[in-house]
């Protein structure tokens, strides 16, 4: 089915630990999000992107890192695993986000740093 | 600047009652404005969205809302609940241009009581 792909589902990392949260989406979708989401929060965004190559911080940057080498995987980069890191993860694609298209999630990765 | 408030944390009902879920909006530019569901352990899924043609605007599950620019609102609205319908709400504001261009309010846990 076409949609965004996110893996894993559920992870648990050691303090220190480093990992990498894949999303692949199948829309030939330009823009390319991902957000965290903390108990009784909104979805605050991490790091977006507006194309293959590109790249740019989103609300809370700090401890994560992303690329873009293709349309299709955006891939979210945790170096240095922190307690503070422990959230829900959502990746998100539009075709245009200056229209009223939408955006479609992925079902996110439920991280736990202990 | 751009905001959304969600009036309600927590909205309880009884299964077969009305349903109502507020959200007001500050936007400093013709917002667009969605509502998204999330199931437990489940991605965001659209309900809506108002793409400033009618006013009032029809979503899936029977779920409608009102955009009101003199009140700055745009309610989720459900005549009947129905157990399926328990699950957390968001009000999302997105502005006609840039990328980086959603807003999301913090959310409304709907539970609906057999």
């Amino acid at each position: 089915n076409a949609g965004v792909t996110q893996t894993p589902k559920f992870r648990i990392l050691k303090i220190g630990q480093s990992m990498t949260l894949q999303c692949t989406q199948d829309m030939n979708h330009n823009y390319m999000y991902w957000y965290r989401q903390d108990p009784g929060m909104g979805l605050k965004l991490i790091y977006y992107s507006v194309g293959a190559g590109i790249t740019d911080k989103g609300e809370v940057p700090n401890g994560y890192n992303v690329s873009r080498s293709t349309t299709e995987d955006f891939p979210l980069r945790l170096e240095l695993a922190a307690p503070s890191q422990t959230s829900v993860y959502f990746c998100a694609s539009t075709l245009r986000p200056e229209t009223n298209y939408g955006y479609t999630f992925g079902s996110g990765t439920r991280l736990t740093v202990v | 600047a751009q905001s959304v408030t969600q009036l309600d944390s927590h909205v309880s009902v009884s299964e077969g009652t009305p349903v109502l879920l507020r959200c007001n909006y500050s936007s400093s530019y013709s917002p667009s404005l969605f509502w998204y569901v999330q199931h437990p352990n489940k991605g965001l899924q659209l309900l809506l969205k108002y793409t400033s043609a009618a006013t009032l605007v029809k979503g899936i599950n029977g779920f409608e809302a009102e955009f009101k620019k003199s009140e700055t609102s745009f309610h989720l609205t459900k005549p009947s609940a129905h157990m399926s319908d328990a699950a957390e709400y968001f009000c999302v504001v997105t502005l006609q241009t840039g990328a980086n261009n959603l807003f999301f309010g913090t959310g409304t846990r709907l539970t609906v009581i057999p």
